[in-house]
């Protein structure tokens, strides 16, 4: 079946990385989305990988992805205040919609 | 450009009342999905149109309808609201029909129901 798992909370020092760590159930997906969430606002992309890669960066995102174990990360370094948000991971679900996690509510404190 | 853009950003109904939720693409765009967002939940999938034709449906009661105009707009239709259905709706477009790392979506910031 579907289903995407995420912790629900994280709470780092900024400053400090932030690792957001997400495992997914359908090896048939294709692509692996993050997306952000800021209070009272839409969804964000920040981020995807294909399938077929294990790593991509971005500034200062790092998305790993261990494709054996269904196992989907995004490190963000230098944590900064700004940061703080919910972070949705997703995979496709079929050709044309995403299944998404609950979600990852990251603070960031000084 | 301007982004996705959804109306209203917040509404209140009473149980049993219809509602209609719009949105309007990014330019260029020609595909249009809805999503639910449940207080604390992820978003779930509801319709997605294309070219104006229904390319899927989630598993939501027939009470969800959904449209896309020639301008490829859309419209989200529920009826006999329920309690359960207070949430954020999003809007998100893409260039073409199939999700892909290319043919990413772009969400809007919602709508807000509650359902008294």
């Amino acid at each position: 079946g579907e289903d995407v798992e995420q912790s629900l909370f994280l709470s780092v020092r900024e400053g400090d990385s932030s690792v957001i760590n997400c495992t997914y159930t359908d090896s048939s997906s294709t692509y692996l989305y993050w997306y952000k969430q800021e209070p009272g606002a839409g969804l964000q992309l920040l981020t995807y990988i294909f399938s077929n890669m294990d790593m991509k960066q971005d500034q200062r995102l790092t998305v790993l992805l261990n494709k054996k174990d269904k196992h989907l990360s995004l490190r963000i370094a230098d944590t900064q205040t700004g940061d703080s948000a919910i972070y949705f991971c997703a995979e496709t679900g079929g050709y044309n919609k995403l299944i998404f996690g609950a979600g990852t509510r990251l603070a960031v404190h000084p | 450009d301007a982004g996705v853009t959804q109306s209203p950003t917040h509404l209140i109904k009473t149980r049993g009342q219809h509602v209609t939720l719009r949105c309007s693409p990014i330019s260029g765009h020609k595909s249009v999905s809805w999503y639910q967002q449940v207080l604390g939940q992820g978003p779930q999938f509801i319709f997605q149109y294309y070219e104006k034709e229904e390319r899927g449906r989630g598993n939501f009661p027939d009470r969800f309808s959904a449209r896309q105009f020639p301008n490829y707009s859309s419209e989200l239709n529920v009826n006999a609201l329920l309690l359960g259905d207070s949430a954020l709706y999003l809007c998100a477009s893409s260039p073409s029909a199939t999700t892909s790392g290319a043919n990413v979506l772009t969400f809007g910031a919602g709508s807000r129901l509650t359902v008294l």
